[in-house]
């Protein structure tokens, strides 16, 4: 059974460009969160994904855009890229309306560096 | 001052040694508390939940947590170099919300 995946692993961008991170949720799951892990920081909850609408969102500028598609998979798009969206951009998925924090799974994160 | 506060370390002790991670945090509303493990350039992988105030065990872990005073703790029994990792705290005001707060992380090394 496939975890939550995450492409790509790495990717170099400099400032002013746009950039493309996806991820597929673990097999059964329909909900999917990002999360931005500054070096040194915890992540940081950007939004929530669940029928192929935003429905949570953290406190994120509108630069930060996402997308769900019907087999559940999520992008998360960035415009307009700063020195400081470098971090690590972690994907989360769990199946919806099933209670405890304990259900949700966390991919292993691609990591954006902004030059 | 933040929502959750965590000694950010690192951490170093010998293995075998009981370890103690902690954090605080500031509004009453947090409802769950998890513990997280972290290993270098991997995903967060969850240890703990707990959702009451008391103790928690699975293993060589514990879970403590104490809503009056706002601390929640982790302790790590007969630790392994393999437990040497990032340690981060988080937090949920509802069980079925996503809006998770986490703590910065503790970054332990336990040496052989």
């Amino acid at each position: 059974d496939a975890g939550v995946t995450q492409s790509p692993t790495h990717l170099i961008k400099t400032r002013g460009q746009q950039v493309t991170l996806r991820c597929s949720p673990k097999s059964g799951h329909d909900t999917v969160s990002w999360y931005q892990q500054a070096l040194g920081q915890g992540p940081q909850f950007i939004f929530q994904y669940y029928e192929e609408e935003e429905r949570q969102r953290g406190n994120f500028p509108d630069r930060f855009s996402g997308h769900q598609f019907p087999n559940y998979s999520s992008e998360l798009n960035v415009n307009a890229l700063l020195l400081g969206d470098s971090a690590l951009y972690l994907c989360a998925s769990k199946l919806r309306g099933l209670a405890g924090s304990d259900t949700q799974y966390f991919g292993p994160g691609t990591r954006l560096t902004v030059l | 001052q933040k929502e959750v506060e965590q000694d950010p370390g690192p951490l170093s002790v010998p293995e075998g040694a009981i370890v103690s991670l902690n954090c605080t945090y500031s509004n009453s509303a947090f409802q769950y508390f998890m513990w997280y493990r972290q290993y270098s350039r991997k995903g967060p992988e969850l240890l703990m939940y707990t959702y009451s105030s008391g103790n928690k065990e699975d293993g060589r872990f514990t879970a403590q947590v104490d809503k009056s005073s706002k601390y929640i703790s982790l302790f790590i029994r007969d630790s392994q170099p393999s437990d040497s990792a990032t340690y981060l705290c988080a937090m949920l005001r509802s069980d079925y919300g996503q809006n998770f707060v986490f703590g910065p992380g503790t970054r332990l090394s336990v040496l052989p």
